[in-house]
């Protein structure tokens, strides 16, 4: 069976300083996937997705960048945070022709 | 611009009673439309997903039906249990898209 792993689970930052988060995908080959953003009171919002390796597509402008170095990593990166990018983020991946999307367990960003 | 709407934001009933959750969204070229539970400081676990095609799925005591006409669904949740409470969340697939498209969702607590 499939599975999907994010670490960590949470991370306090001071503002100004990088970012790396990490989503793994297990039982399963060339996948989509996709990092999302959810704020305070807010829906989910499509930050980057991608449908192979190197291929990165990002849905809105902003201080964040994605990578995907493996065919099941899924990597989101910031140079320098801002206040702004608190947040829980979620991955994402694309299982069967249905176009069901499943998600990992989520990281909690605090920046200050 | 798609936009997806989930009322009421927030809604409390007794443990027994049967509920629907509403969703509605603009743009009725969807591919399919599903549905998640999310419990605080969690990802989100999939409930249902309906293709465009269909009417409606079931999975235990969750029914949902779409009507892309109206542009509505619905998630029906019948003898509610404390442990139903969680925020329900709406996306759908748009045709051609890559990404979902999510609501603000509902948040339900079911009262012992």
């Amino acid at each position: 069976s499939q599975t999907i792993h994010q670490w960590p689970a949470t991370l306090v930052q001071p503002v100004g300083s990088p970012l790396s988060l990490e989503c793994t995908v297990e039982g399963t080959s060339n996948p989509n996937l996709y990092w999302y953003r959810q704020a305070a009171g807010r829906g989910l919002q499509l930050l980057f997705y991608s449908v192979g390796i190197g291929q990165i597509s990002s849905e809105v402008p902003q201080n964040l960048s994605a990578s995907r170095p493996q065919d099941r990593q899924f990597i989101l990166s910031s140079k320098k945070l801002l206040l702004s990018d608190s947040g829980f983020y979620l991955c994402a991946w694309k299982g069967d022709s249905r176009g069901t999307q499943y998600f990992g367990p989520g990281t909690r960003l605090l920046v200050l | 611009k798609q936009e997806v709407t989930q009322i009421p934001a927030a809604l409390s009933v007794p443990e027994g009673e049967n509920l629907v959750l509403n969703c509605s969204f603009t743009d009725s070229a969807i591919y399919n439309l599903q549905w998640f539970r999310q419990d605080p400081g969690k990802g989100l676990t999939s409930l249902l997903l309906i293709q465009s095609s269909q009417r409606e799925q079931t999975s235990g005591r969750l029914n949902a039906s779409l009507d892309k006409s109206s542009g509505r669904s619905t998630l029906y949740i019948a003898a509610s249990q404390p442990g139903d409470s969680a925020t329900y969340l709406c996306a759908f697939l748009g045709l051609g898209a890559n990404n979902l498209f999510f609501g603000t969702g509902t948040r339900l607590t079911v009262i012992p």
